[in-house]
């Protein structure tokens, strides 16, 4: 069975800075895709950023980007110019290309910005 | 922009009594999810549902849980009989048809029911 594994429950940064979660998988498939979601105070799953995994290229959106690699089962975060707007848990995913497709959740990062 | 709703956004019940937690997913979507977290915990997979029956459950997903589709938009979670540790957030997520034979597109999930079982 896939798994899902964040290793920092909590991070906090300065406001305009950079900072990387971190996520690591293990999965015996070789297609499949990876997820970033946002769950602000509200409690809803926004989400952050898709990658699949057959494409090299790391996937960007805006100040959001990720550093996958497939060898290591790596799937990090990296927030640029961070906003008080993006404090909230940030949970990583998983999802099998075949089958249900159900998504696999890690345990989730509190991230907080500092003004 | 189209969007998962969920109702209702609270619901506070009695152990024992059954609820139906209603979603409408995004109208041109054929695959439908149900997922909960308990407080402070990882959001865990219930089931998947597609052309009208269930595609996978978890162990989670017993006997005390049903899901149907009643009409064409409206998916809904039923819990017969609720316990204690039922209580939790349910998401309802969808998701769209095969794009480009690699699969289906991101699940998006609605706001969540936030479900107290006293």
């Amino acid at each position: 069975a896939q798994t899902v594994t964040q290793s920092q429950p909590e991070m906090s940064v300065q406001e305009a800075e950079t900072v990387t979660l971190s996520c690591t998988y293990d999965t015996s498939e070789s297609d499949y895709y990876l997820f970033w979601y946002k769950q602000p105070p509200s409690r809803q799953m926004i989400l952050v950023i898709r990658q699949e995994a057959y494409k090299q290229q790391n996937a960007t959106e805006n100040r959001f980007s990720v550093n996958f690699q497939k060898a290591a089962k790596s799937f990090s975060l990296k927030i640029s110019d961070s906003q008080l707007g993006d404090a909230a848990m940030y949970f990583c995913a998983y999802g099998d290309i075949q089958g249900a497709q159900k998504l696999v959740f890690g345990q989730g990062t509190r991230l907080t910005i500092n003004p | 922009e189209p969007e998962v709703t969920q109702t209702p956004s609270h619901q506070v019940t009695q152990m024992g009594q059954e609820v139906i937690l209603r979603c409408v997913p995004i109208s041109n979507h054929l695959y439908f999810y149900w997922y909960r977290q308990i407080l402070g915990q990882k959001v865990e997979f219930l089931v998947s549902f597609y052309n009208n029956e269930i595609s996978e459950k978890s162990e989670i997903f017993d006997d005390q849980f049903s899901v149907e589709r009643p009409d064409g938009s409206n998916f809904t979670l039923k819990i017969r009989s609720t316990k204690l540790e039922d209580s939790a957030m349910y998401f309802c997520a969808s998701s769209g048809a095969w794009t480009s034979g690699r699969g289906r597109e991101t699940q998006y999930f609605g706001p969540g029911t936030r479900l107290l079982v006293l």
